[in-house]
């Protein structure tokens, strides 16, 4: 597609649950990022892939979150028994490559509600 | 860790007024990126500085990266309604330059 796509694009579950959000980069791009934007804050980073490199996960906040990333293709982000501090809106970004000076292409993010 | 600050928090000016938000950086930045956030919306890139010093412009916008590299600055002449959103700065870190650390954010608001 022409942009970064994110599904779904909302998520409402029970505290308890696990849930997964999807991430299908721009075409071409090597790198990929999630991202974390609470309610009227900033973007908390939380991982970033860039080819068939380790990723950095040093952004995610506990053991209960996860992701994965095929290739240079889709990305998965899990977070396991979802608690009510999980409730944000899960941005995903990708850029033609890990350096510094490419921009990072947002999708449009997944808003999760933990009930 | 590293840190960026942001300020202000908030803006709200009328129409036709100047703007400016401030990023302030706890290390040295190998470069810093500046985001639009609309109400409803993603981030969307505007700019990127890298050189000790570097100003450029976009139309009414003028992007400053201090001498240090540990600050920028955002400035928005005559400002209009379509400005508003949120302004975020983002750096990186020589050596991980791919991992931006994003500021808290500007939001601006501007009256017609």
């Amino acid at each position: 597609g022409a942009g970064v796509s994110q599904s779904p694009s909302n998520k409402v579950t029970e505290k308890g649950k696990d849930v997964e959000l999807r991430c299908d980069p721009i075409s071409g791009h090597t790198a990929l990022y999630w991202y974390r934007q609470r309610l009227g804050q900033g973007l908390e980073f939380l991982i970033y892939f860039q080819g068939n490199s380790a990723p950095d996960k040093s952004g995610l906040p506990s053991d209960r979150f996860s992701a994965e990333r095929t290739g240079e293709s889709v990305s998965t982000l899990t977070i396991q028994r979802t608690q009510q501090e999980d409730s944000a809106v899960y941005l995903c970004a990708s850029s033609l490559e890990l350096r510094g000076g490419q921009p990072q292409h947002f999708g449009d993010g997944t808003r999760l509600s933990i009930l | 860790g590293q840190q960026v600050m942001q300020i202000p928090q908030y803006q709200h000016v009328q129409e036709g007024e100047d703007f400016t938000t401030y990023c302030n950086s706890s290390t040295t930045l190998s470069n810093i990126q500046w985001y639009k956030q609309r109400p409803g919306g993603h981030p969307v890139f505007l700019i990127q500085l890298v050189k000790s010093g570097e100003v450029k412009k976009q139309k009414r916008l003028t992007f400053q990266f201090g001498e240090a590299k540990k600050n920028s600055s955002l400035h928005i002449t005559a400002t209009q309604t379509t400005d508003v959103g949120t302004y975020f700065c983002a750096g990186s870190r020589a050596g991980n330059t791919g991992k931006l650390i994003f500021g808290q954010g500007t939001t601006l608001q501007v009256k017609p």
